[in-house]
């Protein structure tokens, strides 16, 4: 099925452990992104990518480390968990052509680091 | 730096009770402001974009309006499948990164 898709949707990891979350989208947008959602905060941008290859920090991109080799996939990469990274994450992506800019979202990952 | 605030927090309606609820933002300068809509355990789900003040949109029982300083997203009659969280995000002039609110839950009762 067409979209952008996420995974795993749930995950359960313990403090230090790495842990990959995907993101892969079949529209061949150039543009992907991640965030992440707490209680009280909203959507906060952590990554960006404009591009394969080509990669920006966000608003809170400390602990997170991402790469995208492909322009369809953009895996993000918490290097040693920690509690404060529980949190619910979600991936979008745009086409980033003409006004519209839409981006449009996957149905997130809920990760509890314990 | 773009920031968004949202109001109310929370929102709590009868069925058919008509509300409104409020986005103020501030950019330096504005390419879009996007609505997105949000079911519990779901991504965002995209609803409207407006680029200029001035403008409006509709779709069914929602109507997003945009001012230089806030928008607001109107829900007339509403039904108890309008109860979701509903985000506001700016988008500034040549970026395509955007900063959202912390959203307004509303709840329809029957």
């Amino acid at each position: 099925d067409a979209g952008i898709t996420q995974s795993p949707r749930y995950k359960i990891t313990e403090t230090g452990r790495q842990v990959t979350l995907m993101c892969h989208q079949t529209w061949s947008h150039s543009y992907m992104f991640w965030y992440r959602q707490d209680l009280g905060h909203g959507l906060r941008l952590i990554y960006y990518s404009a591009a394969a290859d080509i990669t920006d920090k966000g608003e809170v991109p400390d602990g997170y480390v991402v790469s995208r080799s492909k322009t369809e996939n953009f895996p993000l990469t918490l290097e040693s968990a920690t509690r404060s990274q529980t949190s619910v994450y979600f991936c979008a992506s745009t086409s980033g052509r003409g006004n519209k800019n839409i981006q449009y979202f996957g149905a997130g990952t809920r990760l509890s680091v314990l | 730096e773009d920031q968004v605030t949202q109001s109310p927090e929370a929102l709590r309606l009868q069925e058919g009770e008509s509300s409104s609820l409020n986005c103020s933002y501030t950019v330096s300068g504005l390419r879009g402001l996007f609505w997105y809509r949000q079911d519990p355990g779901k991504g965002p789900e995209f609803l409207f974009t407006l680029y200029s003040a001035g403008e409006e949109k509709e779709k069914e029982r929602l109507k997003a309006t945009l001012t230089k300083k806030e928008s607001f997203l109107h829900i007339t009659a509403p039904k108890p499948e309008d109860s979701a969280t509903y985000l506001c995000a700016v988008q500034a002039i040549n970026d395509y990164k955007l900063s959202f609110g912390a959203g307004t839950t509303v709840t329809v009762r029957a």
